[in-house]
């Protein structure tokens, strides 16, 4: 079992709808859990980070973390063109030193 | 400007032939970390640094060493560089080993 899964997608939406990307990790011991957003040749981009059980919404991100699940996932309303890109679910293992990555969900947002 | 720089951007180089890549962050971050991006495989990390003079072990660490001198510095050395070791490879730095981490723009590396 890979220590955090994703769907690699790609998952299409239409312009203007919820796009609902999850992420489920294998670590029970994992603290702190990110999403990052990877355009193609580009660097991880940072959107949103949460710690703790619950919603944390910022602008039109929302993420969810369930630790009895080992499930975190992220929503993104009123998708636009310019949010079409590699989504990457990151948690921390190793007692917190290392951040584990996801192979990422490719996100197409069509007009 | 808060940022994390990397040098080469773009290498090409020969099996055997030793090389560096360095790694610089201006936020006086305690922890900087590089990983390797290959399709399919994601994003692993190689070596991570908790602080200066304290290094350790990623998930893919053989055929790679670091060192952290400095705070702001944190370079990663092929010393016999393989083609397996052609990748994307980016550093990243944060505060803490469960913090954020922001990450440099990468370096191509092609080794033939």
């Amino acid at each position: 079992q890979k220590e955090v899964e994703q769907n690699s997608g790609p998952l299409s939406v239409p312009e203007g709808a919820i796009a609902s990307l999850n992420c489920t990790y294998s670590d029970r011991g994992s603290q702190s859990f990110f999403w990052y957003r990877q355009y193609s040749g580009k660097s991880p981009e940072l959107i949103m980070s949460i710690y703790s059980n619950g919603d944390k919404e910022d602008g039109r991100f929302t993420a969810q973390l369930n630790k009895a699940s080992q499930y975190v996932s992220l929503l993104i309303r009123d998708s636009q063109p310019s949010d079409s890109a590699t989504y990457l679910c990151a948690v921390t293992t190793g007692g917190g030193n290392k951040l584990t990555f996801g192979t990422g969900t490719q996100l197409k947002v069509e007009l | 400007e808060a940022q994390v720089t990397q040098n080469p951007r773009y290498l090409i180089t020969v099996t055997g032939k030793k090389l560096t890549v360095t790694c610089s962050q201006n936020m006086n971050h305690e922890y900087m970390s590089w990983y390797r991006q290959d399709p399919g495989l994601g994003l692993r990390q190689i070596y991570y640094s908790m602080n200066v003079e304290v290094t350790d072990k990623g998930d893919v660490p053989e055929g790679y060493k670091v060192s952290r001198k400095e705070k702001r510095n944190f370079p990663l050395i092929l010393e016999s560089p393989s083609p397996n070791q052609t990748s994307l490879y980016f550093c990243a730095s944060s505060f803490g080993g469960g913090s954020e981490q922001y990450f440099g723009p990468g370096t191509r590396l092609t080794v033939t």
